[in-house]
């Protein structure tokens, strides 16, 4: 079975600063994918960015963007020039290519301080 | 633009009590799935299908049932509820696998449930 480790269940950013959350995962397929959801408090799930893992270009998302390490199976998210709207719960979730499950991690909870 | 859509939104149930929680999707997604959501935790996969007529188990499916009569509706019902099942629950749908398939989940508003 898959697991989706987030070491770190707060983080905090001045807002305009740069901040990374870190994620890894624990597979053994070859053919799947990984995502970064936000989640606001209006508890919405919103999709931040998503990562082939095929592809071995790192995806970007405006202020968004991520470090694929495959061989060392992680994935962490990098958010550029925060804003207040950024602070939430991120999760990193993994979704297999073939049975289409997804496994979750625990979440970060982001703070942006003005 | 409905999307997925949950009902109900909130609910209170007395130990013991049964309900149906509904999930709904336009977007003629194969796949759907119900997730749990606990404090501090991230989602959980109770229960999801693969298409209609199909169901199958996830990570916490203990407590609870499911059905897919119709493509667009998957129903996870509560048999006999516990102060256990106190949790957001949320319904998930994405398209079955295609060149183009992003693999993006796509998420309803979420249900929190009580049981008292």
């Amino acid at each position: 079975a898959q697991t989706v480790t987030q070491s770190q269940p707060e983080m905090s950013v001045q807002e305009a600063e740069t901040v990374t959350l870190s994620c890894t995962y624990d597979t053994s397929e070859s053919d799947y994918y990984l995502f970064w959801y936000k989640q606001p408090p209006s508890r919405q799930m919103i999709l931040v960015i998503r990562q082939e893992a095929y592809k071995q270009q790192n995806a970007t998302e405006n202020r968004f963007s991520v470090n694929f390490q495959k061989a060392a199976k992680s994935f962490s998210l990098k958010i550029s020039d925060s804003q207040l709207g950024d602070a939430a719960m991120y999760f990193c979730a993994y979704r297999s290519g073939e049975a289409g499950k997804s496994t979750f991690g625990d979440g970060t909870t982001l703070t942006v301080k003005p | 633009n409905a999307g997925v859509t949950q009902t109900p939104k909130f609910r209170v149930l007395k130990t013991g009590q049964s309900m149906t929680l509904l999930c709904a999707q336009d977007m003629n997604h194969e796949y759907m799935y119900w997730y749990r959501q606990d404090p501090g935790m991230g989602l959980r996969l109770i229960h999801y299908s693969v298409g209609e007529g199909t169901t199958a188990k996830g990570e916490v499916p203990d407590g609870y049932n499911v059905s897919r009569l119709k493509k667009q509706n998957f129903l996870l019902g509560l048999e006999s509820a516990a102060p256990s099942q106190t949790s957001v629950y949320f319904c998930a749908s994405s398209p079955i696998r295609l060149v183009n398939d992003t693999g993006e989940l796509f998420f309803g508003e979420g249900s929190r449930l009580t049981v008292l």
